[in-house]
């Protein structure tokens, strides 16, 4: 059974970082393309980072390149999205997503508060 | 605004069939393939259909997935309560270089 264990979510002050992590399970992890996407409170689902298997290829939506990176390694299973200079309008659930295609298993989300 | 383009809400009686649309460019649905999700209240995400029309195991084949041109659909037959959720549209988009999301349709069974 594919697992997608998330930690890391949590309240954090506009400006700060945060480090969101995914442990997969069930699945050779090292062939799978993997994302994170997200849902503000209210809105719809957003596509944030992509990386692919060997890490060589990351993309990233335009409201977050320059302030999270998203990293995998592949000896542990794992999946990270390091973000910084994070503002309100980060605020969403975060979720872990496995693809190939995208969103063929999804983790349980990690609910990311910005706010003073 | 979403780059994808999807109607807010649609509605249906028990049985009946509906159709779910997404509209794009030609950056994005015109040549590439479209995937739907089904996000049900507390929760994750689940993969309808990928590749246009392709149903992961599991998926009854009550959703159907299509494409022309530059815009999509998700058809669902044989309408049931369970299937009161929010669907969404997602596509690589060439000009972005990113995943792209329709802004979701809420489906209410009557």
């Amino acid at each position: 059974e594919v697992q997608l264990v998330l930690s890391g979510g949590g309240l954090v002050q506009p400006g700060g970082s945060l480090r969101l992590s995914c442990v997969a399970s069930g699945f050779t992890f090292n062939t799978s393309w993997m994302h994170w996407v997200r849902q503000a409170p209210g809105k719809g689902l957003e596509w944030v980072a992509h990386i692919k298997q060997d890490g060589s290829d990351r993309k990233y939506v335009d409201s977050v390149r320059g302030r999270f990176t998203i990293s995998r390694d592949n000896a542990k299973n794992s999946l990270y999205l390091q973000m910084n200079s994070l503002r309100a309008d980060d605020t969403a659930v975060y979720y872990c997503v496995k693809g190939s295609p995208l969103g063929s298993h999804w983790g349980q989300g990690a609910l990311v508060t910005v706010s003073s | 605004q979403s780059v994808l383009t999807q109607s807010p809400s649609a509605s249906g009686t028990p049985g009946q069939r509906v159709t779910i649309s997404c509209s794009g460019s030609s950056s994005n649905i015109g040549t590439r393939h479209v995937n739907w999700y089904q996000h049900l209240p507390a929760t994750t995400p689940k993969l309808l259909v990928y590749d246009n029309n392709q149903r992961p195991s599991g998926v009854p084949d009550r959703f159907s997935g299509s494409k022309s041109g530059t815009s999509a659909s998700l058809a669902i037959s044989g309408l049931q309560s369970e299937d009161e959720a929010d669907y969404y549209c997602a596509a690589w988009d060439d000009s972005l270089n990113g995943w792209v999301f329709g802004g979701g349709t809420k489906l209410s069974v009557l």
